[in-house]
């Protein structure tokens, strides 16, 4: 099955810094990447997808990019605030037109904004 | 429009009952699907109900059981709970099934302890 490997599991930045947070996939098949964020006592909340036949997908400061060779994604987020401080974690899935499995997720990484 | 519901948001349960956990999706929502989030697991797919069939079932024993009713609500139930069982139950739910368009839409989770 899918595996998918998130580094680091805390990331701390200065407000205003930019974040970058790394998943590796191992499942060559995998073609839908979520990034969700999940802040105290709530459920995750998807805050940007990218699909396999794109190579970077942006949201005002939020950027993702993908590299299928290497089977690698990541979240950039730029100018960060305090608001920006959760749990994010990166998923996996395949996608057919018949379904798609469950998502695979990574561990999460604690991203800390410091004032 | 209001969110996906998970009832009951807490619970207490000692080692051998069986739980049942309820979920109602966002209203026009036909799919529902489960994860179980846990400190050292992290998020993982439990099953995937759509028009009351379940579509993908992740890796989990039998004691792990679900049902999807006419109007979208889901139950999932775990029998002849262990210590392990102990974690947050996640909810969530999509327009269409198998992420094949359009994002899930994640509960605040139902949280499970086993003493």
């Amino acid at each position: 099955g899918e595996n998918v490997e998130q580094h680091p599991s805390t990331l701390s930045v200065q407000e205003g810094d930019s974040a970058v947070i790394k998943c590796t996939y191992s499942d060559s098949a995998s073609n839908y990447f979520p990034w969700y964020k999940q802040e105290l006592g709530k459920g995750p909340q998807l805050i940007i997808d990218i699909r396999s036949n794109v190579g970077e997908k942006k949201d005002q400061r939020i950027a993702v990019t993908l590299n299928k060779t290497a089977k690698h994604f990541s979240l950039h987020i730029t100018e960060t605030q305090p608001e920006d401080s959760a749990v994010y974690f990166c998923a996996a899935s395949t996608v057919t037109g018949g379904g798609a499995d469950g998502l695979t997720f990574g561990k999460g990484t604690h991203l800390i904004i410091q004032p | 429009k209001a969110g996906v519901t998970q009832t009951p948001r807490y619970l207490i349960k000692t080692r051998g009952q069986q739980v049942t956990l309820s979920c109602s999706p966002i209203s026009g929502h036909r799919s529902v699907s489960w994860y179980q989030q846990t400190p050292g697991q992290g998020l993982q797919f439990l099953f995937e109900y759509f028009s009351e069939t379940q579509r993908n079932k992740g890796n989990f024993p039998g004691r792990f059981s679900g049902r999807q009713f006419s109007n979208s609500r889901s139950e999932m139930n775990v029998s002849t709970l262990e210590l392990g069982d102990s974690a947050l139950y996640l909810c969530a739910s999509s327009y269409y099934p198998g992420l094949a368009t359009g994002e899930l839409f994640f509960g605040e989770g139902s949280r499970l302890t086993v003493l």
